[in-house]
């Protein structure tokens, strides 16, 4: 069974830049995901498709800010110059035939 | 540009029933995969169902399968999903989102909220 891990929380400084990971399930390491993006009382936000060979496509109106890179099984997202809005709780996903996966959820607070 | 607009959420007591409607515009309907996405309160995001651009590949999340039916109407650019014999555990806000190629999701509605209590 595919499963998506991201780490509960993070945190980092207003100007600075935070990487937050998702992590395939062995076995699963060919992947491609997509990572969403829900600020507090939003709907969720598409922000980018990211392939095992970590080339991504972002999603309309998406700020260079945002990128994403590849390394096995684990998919990362790297926010650069944080901004107050970025503070959200950030959603990767998969997908397959008969099956949509999310992971939990990364809460990301910037201090 | 692209709009999915969720209705039909509401109160509704266990054992209940309750049809949502996302109604698509700004893109061409029958060339996308969609999805029902539900959140409970407090929770992450969880996959209930999605549908093929024609309607003929369908398919749900164990926990609604049997209960949910999701269907569209390419002609009304409309999802919908009948959702049967409903459980507190069921209460949360559902989300339309599209799916390019059936694959990753690229846009999402504003949610629709679902309380199911006695």
């Amino acid at each position: 069974q595919l499963v998506l891990t991201q780490s509960p929380s993070a945190s980092a400084s207003l100007g600075a830049s935070v990487k937050l990971t998702c992590t395939l399930s062995s076995g699963h390491s060919s992947y491609a995901i997509a990572w969403h993006q829900q600020q507090p009382e939003k709907g969720p936000r598409y922000l980018m498709k990211l392939n095992s060979d970590g080339s991504h496509s972002k999603g309309d109106g998406i700020p260079d800010r945002f990128s994403g890179s590849s390394s096995g099984a684990e998919r990362y997202l790297t926010i650069s110059s944080l901004q107050s809005e970025d503070e959200a709780d950030y959603y990767c996903q998969t997908w397959g035939t008969g099956f949509r996966v999310f992971g939990g959820g990364t809460k990301l607070t910037v201090l | 540009q692209v709009q999915l607009v969720e209705s039909g959420g509401g109160l509704v007591k266990p054992g209940g029933s309750l049809r949502l409607s996302c109604a698509a515009s700004g893109f061409t309907f029958s060339d996308y995969y969609m999805s029902w996405i539900r959140q409970a309160p407090g929770k992450g995001l969880e996959w209930v169902s999605y549908i093929s651009s024609s309607g003929s590949t369908i398919y749900y999340a164990d926990s609604v399968k049997g209960r949910f039916t999701i269907s569209r109407d390419n002609a009304k650019n409309s999802l919908y999903l009948q959702m049967n014999s409903l459980r507190a555990e069921d209460t949360a806000v559902y989300y339309c989102a599209r799916a390019p190629l059936g694959a990753h999701i690229d846009y999402w509605g504003q949610g629709t909220l679902v309380t199911v209590s006695s």
